[in-house]
């Protein structure tokens, strides 16, 4: 599976979109970006997932460059209740498992 | 119940005993996997289900640790002669396929200890 990188941290203001950028220059043709997100003492949270289009729903937007190599997740109106840690993942739907890297923490603050 | 459902959510043993932990998917979810969270630290993958087999177990970390299956749903992860490295927290997921896809949901996980 191909290797994600995000920043380790980032801030955001309550009430602002939080953008959250993930690079995956090594992406194959067959791999989606999945974003989950893990609240202190909680199971990861699924957010929503993509292949190549962007994708939107109740959570979250996500937007996945032209040449699949970036993506970002958008929090359009973040709330303190999204202050967690939030993973970028590539996966391979032949492969199975989802293999988290060390995601980037974000903090809502107000 | 509606999600992920794992037991005990505590555990806390003694240096060279063995423990079992338990994960009751979601109804219907044919793929399960197991994953390892030490402290401060990201999930480290260990093994995962479709249906009662195992095609990737390459995450276990040693001989000591073993996860089976049965009737597609509930697993044991069983790790014998503990020692306090395994002390985590120890997340289950389940999603309707490993091989589509899908979305994986986790329960909330067993805090072990091991002193």
């Amino acid at each position: 599976d191909a290797k994600t990188t995000q920043p380790p941290s980032m801030d955001c203001a309550e009430g602002r979109a939080a953008n959250l950028p993930c690079n995956h220059s090594t992406i194959s043709g067959n791999e989606y970006v999945y974003w989950y997100r893990q609240i202190h003492s909680q199971g990861p949270q699924y957010i929503i997932h993509g292949l190549k289009n962007n994708e939107t729903n109740e959570m979250a937007s996500l937007i996945i460059t032209e040449d699949r190599k970036s993506s970002t997740l958008i929090l359009p109106h973040a709330t303190l209740r999204d202050t967690a840690v939030y993973y970028c993942i590539v996966r391979a739907s032949i492969r199975g498992k989802l293999i988290f890297g060390q995601g980037t923490e974000l903090s809502v603050k107000p | 119940g509606a999600g992920v459902s794992q037991s005990p959510s505590n555990k806390v043993t003694e240096k060279g005993k063995d423990v079992e932990l338990r994960c009751d998917p979601i109804s219907g979810h044919t793929a399960l996997y197991w994953y390892r969270q030490r402290l401060g630290q990201g999930l480290e993958f260990l093994i995962y289900f479709q249906g009662n087999s195992a095609p990737d177990k390459s995450g276990l970390p040693s001989d000591r640790f073993s996860a089976e299956r049965t009737g597609e749903s509930v697993s044991t992860l069983t790790i014998q002669r503990t020692q306090q490295e395994d002390s985590a927290v120890y997340l289950c997921a389940s999603s309707l396929w490993a091989e589509l896809d899908t979305e994986a949901f986790f329960g909330q996980g067993t805090r072990l200890t091991v002193v």
